[in-house]
């Protein structure tokens, strides 16, 4: 079965912190692992990763991907109140987007 | 560019009703997925249309159907409502390849009574 775990499932952080959120999944027929950030309703896409290896970044946010382990990791750096909300790992099989409980993410002035 | 677009926003039903949920896509996409999410269980995936074809299916029971019409827009509907598909039901877009990211919408809240 498909299994996707995140971690940790809650941080507390000042503004101003770094933060790494992890994502590791078993996932048969594995095509990529999508990030998003989830505040009150649609899940906002951030970040498409394909290859082993390769660092993907938009502004402070920068995510990498390790198909050997498994795994990938999302880092979040000088974070922002505005940062606050619940980060979603989610691996992609042929068929469709598997979905880890997600990170909860609170960042304080 | 406009994003997905679900209506209603909110919706209040009791038991045994049926509903029917309307997504719009983002102009150019073809794919469209929905999905439920709830405190307990996440983000599941309930279907998949492409071209007006379901193209894959989660492990909804067959009360949870979908249908998608030629200009991409999709219409989920359930019927015989329980108090557990109370949720918040997502639809996402995409493009035609299944390497494009998928895009929510804001969702429709559904609550069942």
């Amino acid at each position: 079965e498909d299994k996707v775990v995140q971690s940790p499932l809650s941080l507390v952080v000042h503004e101003g912190d770094t933060v790494t959120l992890n994502c590791s999944y078993e996932v048969t027929n594995f095509r990529s692992l999508l990030w998003y950030k989830q505040e009150k309703k649609a899940p906002t896409f951030l970040f498409m990763l394909t290859s082993s290896g390769i660092e993907k970044k938009s502004g402070r946010l920068s995510s990498i991907l390790d198909k050997k382990e498994l795994s990938s990791i999302l880092n979040i750096t000088a974070t922002q109140t505005g940062d606050s909300a619940i980060y979603l790992c989610a691996p992609r099989n042929t068929d469709k987007l598997i979905f880890g409980t997600g990170t909860r993410l609170q960042v304080f002035p | 560019k406009a994003g997905v677009t679900q209506t209603p926003r909110y919706l209040i039903k009791t038991r045994g009703q049926q509903v029917t949920l309307s997504c719009s896509p983002i102009s150019g996409h073809r794919s469209v997925s929905w999905y439920q999410q709830t405190p307990g269980q996440g983000l599941q995936f309930l279907f998949e249309y492409f071209s007006e074809t379901q193209r894959n299916k989660g492990n909804f029971p067959g009360r949870f159907s979908g249908r998608q019409f030629s200009n991409s827009r999709s219409e989920m509907n359930v019927s015989t409502l329980e108090l557990g598909d109370s949720a918040l039901y997502l639809c996402a877009s995409s493009l035609v390849s299944l390497d494009s990211p998928l895009h929510f919408g804001n969702g429709t809240r559904l609550t069942v009574t």
